[in-house]
């Protein structure tokens, strides 16, 4: 069974640009989390998107937004980037309340390392 | 506001000692726990995951238990090896209001040959 898999691998873009991430789900999952990892700071829950609707973010400002298509795959976009928003960008997705399957068990890709300068 | 502290932030052990990391959480409507394992640079592992209503989940050398009422959750790690060394995370599944992940500061392990 294929993981969950992120596109690109590494991104370098400069200040004021816009920046799109892509997350392939785990086939099956309906749920995709978005979370940013600073280096030096710890995981923050971005945004989580199920059935394609945004169901819940974190404490991010607006520009950072996102969707989920019908396939259950997700993309996030990073609008007028600021140096700080540099990190690894991680998605993970997971069932939602299937009978016999643990609920919100997450699984994660390998990340998209976004380099702002 | 939920929090999620690991303790310890760093541990360095020889290779064969057993070890406890520790998971506190300040909120007890936590629906579920999920212990990680992140590599340098990479995502992260799911190791173990833990419902409200278990107390313990088990997987070769790794043993993870949730205690609720004291906030608290621990992964045991036996016999370990240099393959083990990663950061550690907890995560906690938040269901008051909406459901979030919350997760923990990590503990860096380093298993020494």
């Amino acid at each position: 069974e294929a993981g969950v898999t992120q596109s690109p691998t590494h991104l370098i873009k400069t200040r004021g640009q816009q920046a799109t991430l892509r997350c392939s789900p785990i086939s099956g999952h309906t749920s995709v989390y978005w979370y940013q990892q600073a280096l030096g700071l710890g995981l923050q829950f971005l945004l989580w998107y199920d059935e394609g609707e945004e169901r819940n973010r974190g404490n991010f400002p607006p520009r950072f937004s996102g969707r989920q298509f019908p396939n259950y795959s997700s993309e996030l976009n990073v609008n007028a980037l600021e140096l700080e928003d540099s990190a690894l960008y991680l998605c993970a997705s997971s069932y939602q309340l299937l009978a016999g399957v643990s609920p919100y068990e997450q699984y994660f890709g390998p990340g998209t390392r976004l380099t702002v300068t | 506001k939920q929090e999620v502290t690991q303790i310890p932030a760093a541990l360095s052990v020889p290779e064969g000692e057993n070890l406890v990391l520790n998971c506190s959480f300040t909120d007890s409507a936590i629906y579920n726990l999920q212990w990680f394992r992140q590599d340098p640079g990479k995502g992260l592992t799911s190791l173990l995951l833990i419902q409200s209503s278990q107390r313990e989940q088990t997987s070769g050398r790794l043993n993870a238990s949730l205690d609720k009422s004291s906030g608290r959750s621990t992964l045991y790690i036996a016999a370990s090896q240099p393959g083990d060394s990663a950061t550690y995370l907890c995560a906690g599944a938040i269901t008051s209001g909406t459901y979030k992940y919350i997760f923990g500061t990590g503990t860096r392990l380093k298993v020494l040959a």
